[in-house]
């Protein structure tokens, strides 16, 4: 079953605008992760945020936690044509003998340049 | 970094027969690989978790005997579809840890499959 949960489900913007993205999730959790898919390719690791952090930075890329509402938020600042992809976000919490990522089901982001 | 392959990355085949798909940590000893589907637009479900030298474990309504999981080695695990019929195309994608606690999970590019 899928734990997290993306919105927007689509986003468009131009280029060098920043883009942000929210992802839900229900249950408690060690981690969350965010992926970039481009398209029919592999899954592209962005950027991890512990249960117990609230704010991670990396390049372009800034991730909020609030364990408290379940929710996380990515924003991508000064967006570029290549930042086109879809963008999952991935909770990890250990279940029995194995830790397991859940994935939500996406986000379509597309910057125009 | 570490690098996951995948091989093949596409494949077709007929209806009713079988297709085997492997998985490879190239630079890292994995001692958990997880398989991932993926439908066109849609997120990765995860399909099966596999701990080398052990039987893989799945998720509730995967198949076992259709989708046969064989993690012999610490670098290679390997999906098998048996009897693949149309239903069964989808992008295939696995992953692996290189403990079972940790917190990266490096994904391999993907497989895609075609069933006729």
């Amino acid at each position: 079953s899928q734990q997290g949960e993306e919105d927007p489900q689509a986003l468009s913007i131009q280029e060098g605008e920043n883009a942000t993205m929210n992802c839900s999730y229900k249950t408690s959790i060690n981690n969350l992760q965010w992926y970039r898919q481009n398209s029919g390719r592999g899954l592209v690791h962005l950027i991890l945020i512990r249960s117990n952090e609230r704010e991670k930075h990396s390049g372009r890329l800034r991730v909020t936690l609030d364990t408290s509402k379940k929710s996380s938020s990515l924003l991508i600042t000064a967006s570029r044509a290549a930042d086109t992809a879809s963008y999952f976000c991935a909770t990890d919490r250990i279940t029995g003998a194995n830790s397991k990522l859940t994935f939500g089901k996406g986000i379509t982001l597309s910057v125009r340049p | 970094g570490a690098v996951v392959s995948q091989h093949p990355s596409r494949v077709i085949c007929k209806s009713g027969t079988s297709v085997k798909i492997e998985c490879r940590s190239l630079d890292f000893q994995a001692t958990t690989m997880f398989w991932y589907r993926q439908f066109p637009k849609q997120s990765l479900m995860l399909m099966a978790t596999s701990n080398e030298g052990s039987k893989a474990t799945y998720e509730q309504g995967v198949e076992k005997d259709k989708f046969l999981i064989n993690h012999a080695s610490l670098t290679l695990s390997t999906l098998t579809v048996t009897s693949a019929h149309p239903e069964d195309s989808s992008f295939y994608i696995c992953s692996a840890r290189i403990r079972h606690y940790q917190e990266t999970q490096y994904f391999g590019p993907g497989t895609r499959l075609l069933v006729l």
